[in-house]
């Protein structure tokens, strides 16, 4: 099956530095990308949602300037938490669906667990 | 957007049949029902998906009723690497998640 690799899988990071946080889509071309967060005993909540060459959209309550979204190429999705700060610790997923093909299945990355001290 | 509704948590014995229900009573007609599941500090898998026939894979059976209000998912053999919480989504532009169903499978 598809697979969407997601990287890194855990990071630690200081009180307002930012961190990267990559998704590739490995073995197929990945039109849109979405990104979630999901915190601990809760389900996961659509943060934003990147097609490539376009601005992404950000859901309602979802600041735009501080959860960068770039979306350059058909393989490749980036979401880069800036100035983190504790509230931000999350583990955030990407998502994506094969552009073609006959199944419409979504097909997640392992997840990043963010933790900002 | 149809929405979707499931149990908070279910138990099931290793080696029974684990029945899943989901509520969607307003499904639009080109509107199909996914399932996924989480098992812990991992992304979610992919386990089926129907329009409005009965499906069958190598992971689950998917029953959707006549009116297409509700479904359910049957993992047929439950083992204990089954638990996970188990989401029933009805697609649409993006993928949202409800709250889910808790599987507990224990010995």
């Amino acid at each position: 099956g598809a697979v969407v690799s997601q990287h890194p899988s855990w990071v630690i990071c200081k009180s307002g530095t930012s961190v990267k946080i990559e998704c590739r889509s490995l073995d197929f071309q990945a039109t849109t990308m979405f990104w979630y967060r999901q915190f601990p005993k809760q389900s996961l909540m659509l943060m934003a949602t990147s097609n490539e060459g376009s601005k992404a959209t950000y859901e309602q309550g979802v600041e735009k300037d501080k959860f960068l979204i770039n979306h350059a190429s058909l393989t490749l999705s980036t979401l880069t938490v800036t100035s983190a700060h504790p509230e931000d610790s999350s583990f955030y997923i990407c998502s994506s669906i094969p552009m073609a093909g006959r199944t419409t299945e979504a097909f997640f990355g392992q997840g990043t667990r963010l933790t900002v001290v | 957007d149809a929405k979707t509704t499931q149990p908070t948590s279910m138990d099931c014995a290793e080696g029974r049949a684990a029945n899943l229900p989901c509520n969607h009573s307003t499904i639009s007609g080109n509107e199909y029902v996914y399932w996924y599941r989480q098992i812990h500090s991992q992304g979610p898998q992919y386990i089926i998906h129907g329009l409005k026939n009965n499906e069958t894979n190598e992971m689950a059976s998917l029953i959707i009723t006549e009116d297409r209000k509700s479904s359910t998912l049957i993992l047929p053999h439950a083992t204990l690497r089954d638990t996970a919480v188990y989401y029933c989504i009805v697609q649409y532009s993006t993928l949202t998640f409800g709250k889910g169903t808790m599987l507990l499978v224990s010995p």
